[in-house]
């Protein structure tokens, strides 16, 4: 059974860089698509993005230019990192591992890490 | 991209059906047959519940059910139970290879 775990600051200043591992444990890290997916509090889900194990990426249009994700095979990790934060990006982040064949579908979830941007 | 549309709440007692509406455009849910809902319970991560529309994965009660018809998509939870009381959301892949969910459906069982 595949298990996930987000690790990362809990408090981020705002006009800095949030960073966030994701870390996949009890199977191969190859053959899927890994996501970031958000959640301000109270509020509703927001996808982020996705990685292919191969290393191709895609990005929601509305974040693309301040989001970067990459994937670490050796450490059987995946990394975000939002540029340039705001109050309007404190949320819980989620990884989330997609069924294999597919890039939309979140089978595999970590169980969230929260985010809180202020100085 | 806007979120797919949803109600923000729905409500039923024991044993009674509810559907939960999830509305999109020509460029996400009437596009494919790539609609997904997922089940989210307070401070939990969410939970995949249908996939493709209507497929059900391993595991999930027969209770619940997916269609979908041009922009729209809907799930179905029959035979209402105190359990199912959660927040739905649905997402959809899009026309730019990208996924959008739902604003959320909160469904209080009475």
């Amino acid at each position: 059974q595949v298990q996930l775990q987000e690790s990362g600051p809990g408090l981020v200043k705002p006009s800095e860089t949030l960073s966030l591992t994701c870390t996949v444990s009890g199977g191969s890290i190859g053959s899927y698509y890994y996501s970031w997916i958000r959640q301000p509090p109270g509020k509703g889900l927001e996808w982020i993005g996705y990685i292919y194990y191969s290393g191709s990426a895609n990005y929601i249009p509305s974040l693309k230019s301040r989001v970067t994700i990459s994937l670490d095979t050796s450490k059987n990790q995946f990394s975000l990192k939002l540029s340039s934060v705001t109050a309007a990006d404190t949320a819980v982040y989620y990884c989330a591992r997609a069924q294999i064949g597919y890039n939309y579908l979140f089978s595999s979830w970590g169980q969230g890490t929260l985010v809180t941007v202020s100085s | 991209q806007s979120a797919l549309t949803q109600p923000a709440s729905v409500s039923g007692s024991p044993g009674q059906s509810i559907t939960i509406s999830c509305t999109g455009t020509s460029s996400d849910v009437g596009a494919y047959n790539y609609v997904s809902w997922y089940q989210q319970h307070p401070g939990k991560a969410p939970k995949l519940m249908i996939y493709d529309v209507s497929n059900r994965p391993s595991g999930v009660s027969h209770r619940f059910s997916g269609s979908k018809s041009g922009n729209t998509a809907s799930l179905t939870i029959s035979g209402l139970q105190a359990e199912d009381e959660a927040d739905y959301y649905c997402s959809s892949y899009t026309s730019i290879s990208t996924v959008l969910f739902g604003g959320g459906t909160k469904l209080t069982v009475l």
